[in-house]
């Protein structure tokens, strides 16, 4: 079982719909990424979490930290949101430069 | 927020050849850099942490005389592959942690190809 899980792995929307992406986690930690793969490669972070919730733009992070599970929502959804959404996780005490766990991402496509 | 880039963001070389990838943070000083490699449809995989001014530490499995890693500065990490062969054709990615901080920033990205 690995140690983050995300769901689904493959997700299609239409243009316009509210999106939810969720990610449990099964050991403690410091921190969430929740990170946005474009097909080129490149990979964004959209958030760090540790607690509560954070907003930008069109996007939302939830965090809860007793049931170890987040969610990434994404409002008016458009097929620039088309990507890989990755979720990873900073393990155990709070130190610079600790190492990431990911989850094995899920793929959003976006139909206009 | 803050900004890593890659160079080369891709390259094609011959099996034999050495390749140098650079990983700069540009607008912070990064106490630790990552690197990292990821093959078609699978995640990310850790291949060295590394701290500037000292050895790299490497994941298990990973080749430290294959895979030198040189964090000379605050701003800059190279990763070079030697002694290339066709099977370390991937997609190497690197990213930078801010001092005393845990986010993570990551590069573009570079697109290696071993013929």
């Amino acid at each position: 079982k690995n140690e983050v899980e995300q769901s689904p792995q493959n997700l299609t929307a239409q243009e316009g719909e509210f999106i939810t992406i969720n990610c449990s986690y099964s050991v403690g930690i410091s921190a969430l990424h929740w990170l946005q793969q474009h097909p080129g490669g490149g990979i964004v972070s959209l958030f760090m979490l540790s607690s509560g919730k954070k907003k930008h733009g069109r996007l939302i992070a939830t965090i809860n930290i007793q049931e170890k599970h987040s969610s990434l929502h994404i409002t008016a959804s458009h097929p620039r949101d088309s990507a890989v959404y990755i979720c990873a996780v900073l393990l155990g005490i709070r130190t610079s430069g600790s190492r990431l766990t990911f989850g094995e991402g899920t793929q959003l496509t976006v139909n206009p | 927020g803050a900004v890593v880039s890659q160079h080369p963001s891709w390259v094609i070389c011959k099996s034999g050849t050495s390749v140098k990838i650079e990983c700069r943070s540009l607008d912070f000083q990064a106490t630790t850099m990552f690197w990292y490699r990821q093959f078609p449809k699978q995640s990310l995989m850790l291949m060295a942490t590394s701290n500037e001014g000292s050895k790299a530490t490497y994941e298990q499995g990973v080749e430290k005389d294959k895979f030198l890693i040189n964090h000379a500065s605050l701003t800059l990490s190279t990763l070079t592959v030697t002694s290339a062969h066709p099977e370390d054709s991937s997609f190497y990615i690197c990213s930078a942690s801010l001092a005393e901080h845990n986010e993570q920033f990551f590069g573009p990205g570079t697109r290696l190809t071993v013929l």
